[in-house]
């Protein structure tokens, strides 16, 4: 079946770094992709719309310079967290979807952000 | 937002019981999705339920759809101990790039 892939699962790193996490679609080719957050025993919130060869979209009250999304290709898209701060630590999770727009959506892993 | 609501927000069973988990949502849909999530991964699917659909089956799943209500229900029968995980319902969202809304989640215990 369709396997997303993330990378890195667990990420620690200091206050005012920077961090960029990878999704990949390893089997199919997605033009979208979608980055979610997570915090502890809630919700997934979307961030962001990624868009291959575009602009990522991106959601209310998400900053994009601080979120930065590159959808180079049809298989990878990534998330950059840019002068990372404590506030910031949580569970980034990416997701993308094979078939057409009604079709379920594929979820990486989850990279564990953690900012010290 | 279109987010939904599932209750109950936890839930505690034994082995072979059966687990109901209930969601609401807020506009029309084109259909509704269950999904489920073990601790710290991703999100795995688990089935799809069209709006023009009321009920629909996969292995010791069953999912109900009342559009008219704006809910869904996810039943597990015969539940396991591997059936302990967080699950969630989604509904699609055309205004994004047909991204999912996701609600706040079961979370389901299954004892031995």
């Amino acid at each position: 079946g369709a396997v997303v892939s993330q990378h890195p699962s667990r990420v620690i790193c200091k206050s005012g770094t920077s961090v960029k996490i990878e999704c990949r679609s390893l089997d199919f080719q997605a033009t979208t992709m979608f980055w979610y957050r997570q915090f502890p025993k809630q919700s997934l919130m979307l961030m962001a719309t990624s868009n291959e060869g575009s602009k990522a979209t991106y959601e209310q009250g998400v900053e994009k310079d601080k979120f930065l999304i590159n959808h180079a290709s049809l298989t990878l898209s990534t998330l950059t967290v840019t002068s990372a701060h404590p506030e910031d630590s949580s569970f980034y999770i990416c997701s993308a979807r094979r078939g057409a727009n009604n079709s379920p959506l594929h979820f990486g892993n989850g990279t564990r952000l953690t900012v010290t | 937002s279109q987010q939904g609501e599932e209750d109950p927000q936890a839930l505690s069973i034994q082995e072979g019981e059966n687990a109901t988990m209930n969601c609401s949502y807020k506009t029309s849909i084109n259909n509704l999705q269950w999904y489920r999530q073990n601790s710290g991964r991703g999100l795995v699917h688990l089935i799809l339920i069209r709006s023009n659909e009321r009920e629909k089956h996969s292995g010791r799943l069953r999912v109900t759809l009342d559009t008219s209500k704006k809910s869904s229900s996810l039943l597990i029968t015969a539940s396991r101990a591997a059936d302990t995980a967080s699950y969630f319902c989604a509904t699609d969202r055309s205004n994004s790039g047909y991204a999912l809304n996701f609600g706040k989640g079961t979370s389901l215990l299954v004892t031995p």
